[in-house]
């Protein structure tokens, strides 16, 4: 089947511009989550969406960015006034169920630069 | 605060040699230890998890409590093993996974 896709793979932006990243999990997965992967800095945990609950936003960096998933489904990251140190991959991920530990599928990722 | 470390930007051996990516945690309580791999131009993938006990492509990783340790081993490395990867905790209930910052792997001929 499908797996998780994210759009767009790549977006160049202005500084102080607002972007959107779309992530489609894999379909029936209940938990979704984001992540940036930075040069040098690795993985860092963003968001983590399960079910109906209220999101997981400890990892979210600062007020600029927010993300929401809409029927249970697609989620959308959104940075706002974005700096030069928002570039980044973001990756989406999506797995099962949240209660106990299940894989977590990664999508291709969003490349963003901001000039 | 959880941690994840992993001493080597880099490794790079020769094939057929042994492997050892080192990983280092750190967690005050019981955490879940992941190993994750990225090849080239593909998506970030489990390899294997510590609780499953299992070898996954030859490779091996023994949750160490006393030294804080989740190295990932492998007797004979392949030239399809070079890759990155990251080494990844889950604990205190939140799902989010921590990373290490990865180590890529270089397999030589």
């Amino acid at each position: 089947g499908a797996g998780v896709s994210q759009s767009p793979s790549n977006k160049v932006t202005e500084k102080g511009k607002d972007v959107e990243l779309r992530c489609d999990p894999i379909s029936g997965h209940t938990a979704l989550y984001w992540y940036r992967q930075s040069l040098g800095q690795g993985l860092e945990f963003l968001i983590y969406f399960q079910g109906n609950s209220a999101p997981d936003k400890s990892g979210l960096p600062s007020d600029r960015f927010s993300a929401e998933r809409t029927g249970g489904s697609v989620s959308t990251l959104t940075i706002q006034r974005t700096q030069q140190e928002d570039s980044a991959v973001y990756l989406c991920a999506s797995s099962s169920q949240g209660i106990s530990y299940n894989e977590q599928f990664f999508g291709p990722g969003t490349r963003l630069t901001v000039l | 605060a959880q941690r994840v470390t992993q001493p080597e930007k880099l490794l790079s051996v020769f094939k057929g040699a042994p492997v050892e990516l080192k990983c280092n945690y750190s967690y005050s309580g019981s955490p879940e230890l992941f190993w994750y791999v990225q090849y080239s131009r593909q998506r970030l993938q489990l390899l294997l998890r510590h609780i499953s006990r299992e070898s996954i492509k030859g490779f091996t990783a023994d949750l160490n409590k006393g030294e804080t340790s989740f190295h990932l081993k492998k007797p004979f490395a392949q030239e399809e093993d070079s890759a990155m990867y990251y080494c990844a905790l889950r604990g205190g209930g939140a799902d989010g996974l921590t990373f290490g910052k990865g180590t890529h792997l270089i397999i030589q001929p």
